[in-house]
């Protein structure tokens, strides 16, 4: 089946600007985990889901960062009032299991490179 | 708090020289421990996993890793090198006992000259 899909893959925003990233799993997959890629740097966990709930969301830099998957499946980031330095590649990752003992391979959207100006 | 430290931003090889990157994280208790790459214009994939067991572990492409605990590492390793492993590539580990948060080092660019 298809990957993990992120949408839009571009996105150019003003300062002050409100955005929201969507992220759609591989079907069936349990886990969704969201990250920020910054330039030159390896992706940094922002937050994770398991089905709808947001189990961890310790990563997410500011309260303007705000992420749900109410359904279980598609998952959105929405950042309000952007900054610059939010400027960065937002990648998706999806995988099938919940036990956190036996942590399955995460499988990795294209992202969204989003630009603040 | 957890961290991954790749020792080298950027490695250039001939084809067929042998691999090494070098990989250190810091967590005192039980671990998984990963290998992504991320060739160009393409996704970040897993390249091999290490959960419990033979800490010498085989992936994809003939890559291997080995986990040392005494020294907190997981370094990368290839025999001969070929132009297409020319990619990035991204060490990361997460606390095996229940962590949700996988931490990524910087990257490792690598240049395979043909």
């Amino acid at each position: 089946g298809a990957g993990v899909s992120q949408s839009p893959r571009y996105k150019v925003a003003k300062r002050g600007q409100d955005v929201a990233l969507r992220c759609d799993p591989i079907s069936g997959h349990v886990s969704l985990f969201w990250y920020q890629q910054a330039l030159g740097q390896g992706p940094e966990f922002l937050t994770y889901f398991q089905n709808e709930a947001q189990l961890d969301k310790s990563g997410l830099p500011s309260d303007r960062f705000f992420a749900e998957r109410p359904e279980g499946s598609v998952s959105t980031l929405k950042i309000q009032r952007t900054q610059q330095e939010d400027s960065a590649v937002y990648l998706c990752a999806s995988s099938t299991r919940s036990d956190l003992r036996h942590q399955e391979t995460q499988y990795f959207g294209p992202g969204t490179r989003l630009l603040v100006l | 708090a957890q961290s991954v430290s790749q020792h080298n931003h950027h490695v250039i090889l001939s084809e067929a020289a042998s691999l090494e990157l070098g990989c250190n994280y810091s967590y005192g208790g039980t671990v998984n421990l990963f290998w992504y790459v991320q060739y160009p214009g393409q996704h970040l994939q897993l390249l091999l996993k290490y959960f419990s067991g033979d800490p010498l572990v085989k992936g994809i492409k003939g890559f291997e890793a080995e986990f040392i605990k005494s020294k907190f590492s997981f370094n990368l390793r290839k025999p001969s090198v070929q132009w297409s492993d020319t990619a990035e590539y991204f060490c990361a580990v997460n606390a095996g006992t229940g962590g949700f948060k996988t931490i990524f080092g910087a990257g490792t660019r690598l240049f395979v000259k043909a």
